[in-house]
């Protein structure tokens, strides 16, 4: 069965920061992987996605995230934050073949101070 | 266009009770989805519906819970003898297909709070 780590539970950082949050998902086989967030008060909406091709993907709001197959890894990026981005951060993977429901893993809440 | 929603928004009740949570799912999204979410975890897999086809029932975490989808639509997830540990915001998402080739769209969730 697939699993998701995110090792990062609680981030804080101050604006202008760089932002790293780890993602690591096991499964051997071809994976689609997503990153959603939840803005306080929002419903989880969809960041960025990965299926197939380029592995270093663009989402909304300046974030990015790369595929590093050999890692089993799914990092999001961004390389300067700001206060809106005060949110909980979710990584899913979902097995091509396998299992076709996302698994999610456990968060990580990212506060941004001014 | 109108998105993913739940009723009611909150809901307490008391412990040996019966629930009922109600999702509307985008309008021509054949895959429906349940998550419970507690407080510090992931998103915990409930439930899916896609299509016609016969729902993936493996994560229901006991036969207190169950869910249907009535006319590839509204889907209605029951718990049955609420007890304490029930307690949680419970999700519900769509997508256009099935097969997670497609992204999630979520609802704003059901709290439900078990005294």
């Amino acid at each position: 069965a697939q699993s998701v780590s995110q090792h990062n539970h609680h981030v804080i950082l101050s604006e202008a920061a760089s932002l790293e949050l780890g993602c690591n998902y096991s499964y051997g086989g071809t994976v689609n992987l997503f990153w959603y967030v939840q803005y306080p008060g929002q419903h989880l909406q969809l960041l960025l996605k990965y299926f197939s091709g380029d592995p270093l993907v663009k989402g909304i709001k300046g974030f990015e995230a790369e595929f590093i197959k050999s890692k089993f890894s799914f990092n999001l990026r961004k390389p300067s934050v700001q206060w809106s981005d005060t949110a909980e951060y979710f990584c899913a993977v979902n097995a091509k073949g396998g299992s076709y429901i996302p698994t999610f893993g456990r968060g990580t809440s990212l506060i941004v101070h001014p | 266009g109108a998105g993913v929603s739940q009723s009611p928004s909150n809901k307490v009740t008391e412990k040996g009770k019966d629930v009922e949570l109600r999702c509307d799912p985008i309008s021509g999204h054949t895959a429906l989805y349940w998550y419970r979410q507690s407080l510090g975890q992931g998103l915990e897999f409930l439930i899916y519906f896609q299509g016609n086809s016969a729902p993936d029932k493996s994560g229901l975490p006991s036969d207190r819970f169950s869910a249907e989808r009535t006319g590839g639509s509204v889907s209605t997830l029951t718990i049955q003898r609420t007890q304490q540990e029930d307690s949680a915001v419970y999700l519900c998402a769509s997508s256009l297909g099935g097969l997670g080739s497609y992204e999630q769209y979520f609802g704003p969730g059901t709290r439900l709070t078990v005294t």
